[in-house]
């Protein structure tokens, strides 16, 4: 299955501690979007990336949460002293360079925060 | 931000029922995309649109990119019971800016089909 891959699928952590998100991008594909979806709402925009470089990140808060793709291995959304309010499923796709606009996205990681 | 409107929110129908469903923004769009959701799972892409006007099919799915370039709407023909889930609408802002790839959502239409 050469789909978008994310792990893990459900994650829980205590308030302060730190959440790390993976996500290995669609085989060929070398540009990767992160979003959050609460419940009953449609998902935000988070961050772009591509390989080693953050090119959007417009919808990322600028504390606590940070993101990397690194030239090795899986893209990483990393969220520092987590608060309650930072529980929700992050979805995280993936394009080629000549579609971007076509996103496949992986199955997700649904974080709580206790 | 951008904001998209969808409609309906929910809706309920019998199997072999054909199904409409839209999204509205109150500015210009120049791409739209149509996704599925089952519960637990991430969203699938249905359809993609890059040019007012164009009506695309990807068999029983039927969607269009709205001639004001503020609109697209997604039919679904004789609905079957894995019809069930969430389907959102998404697209690009024609403002924008350069290298921004970012979709913006719609909050999504429930569907549900009674066999």
């Amino acid at each position: 299955n050469a789909g978008v891959m994310q792990n893990p699928r459900h994650l829980v952590r205590r308030r302060g501690q730190e959440a790390r998100l993976r996500c290995s991008p669609m085989k060929g594909h070398s540009h990767v979007y992160w979003y959050r979806q609460l419940p009953e709402e449609g998902l935000k925009f988070m961050v772009y990336l591509q390989k080693e470089n953050i090119i959007d990140e417009s919808g990322m808060p600028k504390e606590r949460f940070s993101a990397e793709f690194p030239k090795e291995g899986p893209s990483i959304l990393r969220i520092q002293q987590v608060v309650r309010g930072d529980s929700a499923a992050y979805f995280c796709a993936s394009s080629s360079g000549a579609v971007k606009y076509e996103q496949y996205f992986g199955p997700g990681t649904r974080l709580t925060v206790t | 931000g951008q904001q998209l409107n969808q409609s309906p929110q929910s809706m309920f129908i019998q199997e072999g029922e054909d199904v409409s469903m839209n999204c509205t923004s109150s500015s210009i769009f120049n791409t739209w995309l149509w996704y599925k959701q089952d519960p637990g799972e991430g969203p699938v892409l249905l359809i993609a649109l890059y040019k007012a006007g164009e009506l695309t099919s990807n068999g029983r799915l039927t969607a269009q990119f709205g001639i004001t370039r503020k609109d697209s709407f997604l039919n679904i023909s004789a609905s079957i019971p894995s019809d069930v889930g969430i389907y959102f609408c998404a697209g690009r802002s024609a403002y924008s800016g350069a290298g921004s790839y970012q979709l913006t959502f719609g909050k999504g239409t429930k569907l549900s089909v009674i066999p």
